[in-house]
């Protein structure tokens, strides 16, 4: 069973880069799309961008100036990168595995909460 | 960016009751169109894909119609399980965007 994990710092200073890794067990990370979604507090969800397994990305062009996703596959993880992060990042961060072709997300880790604050 | 439009943002019904919720994309997205269950603190569960394709493992009691612009979701007979929030998402296009999600409530 693919079971999908974050893991990162739940407290960033404003304007410092948020860091979080996505581990991916039960399956390889040499396939698929990997994303990264957020949802703020009381807000909904906000897709930040995908992966794929060859290292091509896709962003949201509102974020695009600001993130990076990358991926490890010797480890089998892919991380996020966000830059000058302000109160308006705090949210829980969530990653998925993207089935590509009809593009579904079907696992996704629980999340982690990222609050920025000083 | 497409605009996912999900009504009602919360309802009220007993166990048993036939449920409706309904999603509205800004322009057509064929049959792009996903449906997940998120029960706080837990991963997002895939319900639907390709707008009415069950996933592995999901209850039949969920179903999903439409097309172009105007999805639903159905769950034909309210379980206590599925007492929680659901939200749409288009894959027609990026940025994927998200319905707002509808809480089901215990009435």
């Amino acid at each position: 069973q693919v079971q999908l994990q974050e893991s990162g710092p739940g407290l960033v200073k404003p304007s410092e880069t948020l860091s979080l890794i996505c581990t991916v067990s039960g399956d390889s990370i040499n396939s698929y799309y990997w994303s990264w979604i957020r949802q703020p507090p009381g807000k909904g969800l906000e897709w930040i961008g995908y992966i794929y397994y060859t290292g091509n990305t896709n962003y949201s062009p509102s974020l695009k100036s600001r993130v990076t996703i990358s991926l490890d596959t010797s480890t089998n993880q892919f991380s996020l990168k966000l830059s000058s992060v302000t109160a308006a990042d705090t949210a829980v961060y969530y990653c998925a595995r993207d089935s590509g072709v009809l593009f579904y997300m079907d696992v996704w880790g629980k999340g982690t909460t990222v609050t920025v604050s000083s | 960016d497409i605009q996912m439009t999900q009504s009602p943002s919360s309802l009220s019904a007993s166990v048993g009751d036939r449920v409706t919720i309904t999603c509205r994309a800004s322009q057509s997205i064929s049959r792009n169109l996903n449906w997940y269950q998120h029960k706080p603190g837990k991963a997002p569960k895939l319900l639907i894909y390709a707008a009415s394709s069950l996933q592995s493992g999901v209850p039949s009691r969920f179903s999903g119609s439409g097309s172009g612009t105007d999805f639903t979701l159905t769950i034909s007979s309210l379980q206590p399980d599925d007492f929680t929030t659901y939200f749409c998402q288009q894959s027609y296009n990026t940025p994927w965007t998200f319905g707002q999600g509808t809480k089901v409530e215990i009435k």
